[in-house]
């Protein structure tokens, strides 16, 4: 089993509105990911946890808070986001070395379509 | 800093046709280079990933080959079907260890649609 899932499928928000995305995989990967991306452009990652720590923050706005509460969930907790926001937001799984050395195949989830209104 | 490169940006074939989809790459030490599928407003399929020490890897109608020295990869598709029409991405990882461990670097992507 190769899958990712990701819930909801589509949200909208509005700026003062807070809510969350889940992600979710069984494939026993210790690296998981969460990247944006707009229309006709390719996805940006965002951030990175290893072994349920962040190991990565692209610089991305506080707005966005991630967590990992154990090795096959990863949410991304959204709060007070402006209408620049919408995208998909994907999330994506890969297994890990603990001396993180080689990078190994990525898989996808199907996205999380976002509108902040 | 990697930068990744596809060509063409998009491709209209009429079904039936071999066809080449071409993605190079500026900093040739890479781990492996990985080829993706994506339908619009869809999630990442990801169809093969190559080691560097590979020259070619293979996957029912697809091949993809790896020219690390010239930084280049290059996707065939063999005989492609409408149902091919999509838009394919490839993409490399940093290289290994530091901070940038797992950041994949992205092409543009290449839009193909196959017309019967």
């Amino acid at each position: 089993d190769t899958e990712v899932t990701q819930t909801p499928k589509h949200l909208v928000m509005g700026m003062t509105n807070k809510k969350s995305l889940k992600c979710e995989q069984h494939m026993g990967h210790r690296a998981m990911y969460w990247y944006k991306q707009k229309a006709k452009k390719p996805p940006e990652l965002m951030f990175v946890y290893s072994y349920e720590k962040l190991s990565i923050n692209e610089s991305v706005p506080s707005r966005f808070s991630p967590e990992c509460p154990n090795s096959s969930l990863l949410n991304l907790h959204l709060h007070a986001l402006q209408p620049e926001d919408s995208a998909l937001y994907l999330c994506a799984s890969s297994h890990q070395g603990p001396e993180r050395l080689v990078p190994y195949e990525q898989y996808f989830g199907p996205g999380t379509r976002l509108t902040v209104t | 800093k990697q930068e990744v490169t596809q060509i063409p940006a998009a491709l209209s074939v009429p079904e039936g046709e071999n066809l080449v989809l071409n993605c190079s790459f500026t900093d040739s030490a890479i781990y492996n280079l990985q080829w993706f599928r994506q339908d619009p407003g869809k999630g990442l399929t990801s169809l093969l990933l190559i080691q560097s020490s590979q020259r070619e890897q293979t996957s029912g109608r697809l091949n993809a080959s790896l020219d690390k020295s010239s930084g280049r990869s290059t996707l065939y598709i063999a005989a492609s079907q409408p149902g091919d029409s999509a838009t394919y991405l490839c993409a490399v990882p940093s290289n290994a260890g530091g901070t940038s461990y797992g950041k994949l670097t992205f092409g543009q992507g290449t839009i193909l649609t196959v017309h019967p």
